[in-house]
């Protein structure tokens, strides 16, 4: 099964605002990672934060994750029309011998 | 530039006549998966290989098989394709410190099913 939910579901917003989306699990995690996917295309790996890790920068990216409430969430800031794809957080939990568990994704546009 | 490369980029097949889709890669990772992704939904992990250990997922159908010849190759067979296989498979890489770090993954094959 799937481990945790995204939300929203779909986001849309103009250039340069800030972007949030969530994703929520369920049991332990040893990371979380999150990835991009343009319509019709593979998955690109943009962050990695692990258990011990709270927040975690890469460029315009910013990942936290909080797990008392079993959550994190990524920041986009300052988007570009080129940031429109989606965003899908994957969980690599402690009993998975390094699977990846994805959720369903967040569908984000940007418009000029 | 290293990579995972999927051929073909898309795929036509019949209802029922078997077909291979290919993944290899360059990175020399000891890890590789395949995926399934229909339609607005999360990628669905089939099997994978840690070097030439095969793991099945539980819910995987039978009709679904992969070789890994090499450590740069993988492929997926789908012996009997149905209308419900229509989907994106994705091709996937770890590297054996997999807890640590992140998956490379293909371009991806879109899979049609008439």
């Amino acid at each position: 099964s799937q481990q945790g939910e995204e939300d929203p579901q779909a986001l849309s917003i103009q250039e340069g605002e800030n972007a949030t989306m969530n994703c929520s699990y369920k049991t332990s995690i040893n990371n979380l990672q999150w990835y991009r996917q343009n319509s019709g295309r593979g998955l690109v790996h943009l962050i990695l934060i692990r258990s011990n890790e709270r927040e975690k920068h890469s460029g315009r990216l910013r990942v936290t994750l909080d797990t008392s409430k079993k959550s994190s969430s990524l920041l986009i800031t300052a988007s570009r029309a080129a940031d429109t794809a989606s965003y899908f957080c994957a969980k690599m939990t402690t009993d998975s011998w390094g699977k990846l568990q994805f959720g369903a994704g967040t569908q984000v546009v940007v418009t000029p | 530039d290293a990579m995972v490369i999927q051929n073909p980029r898309y795929q036509v097949t019949q209802f029922g006549k078997p077909v291979t889709l290919s993944c290899s890669q360059t990175l020399n990772h000891n890890v590789m998966y395949w995926y399934q992704q229909k339609s607005s939904q999360a990628p669905k992990l089939l099997f994978h290989y840690y070097d030439k250990d095969f793991n099945n997922e539980a819910d995987t159908p039978d009709n679904f098989q992969s070789r890994r010849p090499n450590t740069s190759f993988c492929f997926l067979d789908i012996r009997s394709p149905g209308l419900g296989d229509a989907a994106m498979y994705l091709c996937a890489t770890s590297g054996y410190d997999r807890m640590r770090g992140g998956y490379t993954f293909g371009s991806g094959t879109r899979l049609t099913v008439v």
